[in-house]
């Protein structure tokens, strides 16, 4: 039962360059999370949004509740943005279920 | 406010051993939960609770005990800690979560041998 996919699982990039990070779900939900690990340290969360988009800095979340589709994006990347991201789906029970994540590397 | 505090940072096990990890939040957050995360897995539920006096069990509960006596803490007990218990745990806390989302901790780094 897959009820959240992340794409891509793994991501390269080159320092500078625009990122796109994919998250399609298949539940309802009340909100999704975006959340960010790096290595061997805790997790952080980015974004709660349920509906539209929302920015930080050079993060950009959107969602499409219709389509059951989130992006999490980053402008203008950098080494410090090496990192998992993951999404999680918010429940109207208010569990949460985590996709398994996307690992990031930024190179200069 | 220092958010969730999980301890320890690292664990290291025999087969067999028994232990506490330890989570306490100082939000007066009403929801606690425990999760584990393995290398391509996404985290998995342990145990829940939605108040002091109360809990529930996630996904994978085997193996686990919980307790919530106080709104601040929620102990994670592993009873005979076995190898396929090894693993990250995060522990996490919300109130309304669907307007404040959730506040982890820094995890505690598991292994059993």
């Amino acid at each position: 039962k897959n009820e959240v996919e992340q794409s891509p699982q793994n991501l390269t990039a080159q320092e500078g360059e625009f990122i796109t990070i994919n998250c399609s779900y298949s539940v309802g939900i009340s909100a999704l999370h975006w959340l960010q690990q790096h290595p061997g340290g805790g997790i952080v969360s980015l974004f709660m949004l349920s509906s539209g988009k929302k920015k930080h800095g050079r993060l950009i979340a959107t969602i499409n509740i219709q389509e059951k589709h989130s992006s999490l994006h980053i402008t203008a990347s950098h080494p410090r943005d090496s990192a998992v991201y993951i999404c999680a789906l918010l429940l109207d029970t208010d569990k949460l279920i985590f996709g398994t994540g996307t690992r990031l590397q930024v190179f200069p | 406010n220092a958010g969730v505090t999980q301890t320890p940072k690292f664990q290291v096990l025999k087969t067999g051993q028994s232990m506490t990890l330890q989570c306490a939040q100082d939000m007066n957050h009403e929801y606690m939960s425990w999760y584990r995360q393995d290398p391509g897995m996404g985290l998995r539920l342990i145990h829940y609770s939605v108040g002091a006096g109360i809990t529930d069990q996630g996904e994978v509960p085997n193996g686990y005990n919980v307790s919530r006596s106080t709104t601040e803490d929620f102990p994670l007990r592993l009873l005979s800690a076995a190898p396929s218990q090894t693993s990250v745990y995060f522990c996490a806390s919300s109130r309304y979560a669907h307007l404040y989302g959730y506040t982890f901790g820094s995890g505690t780094r598991l292994t059993v041998v």
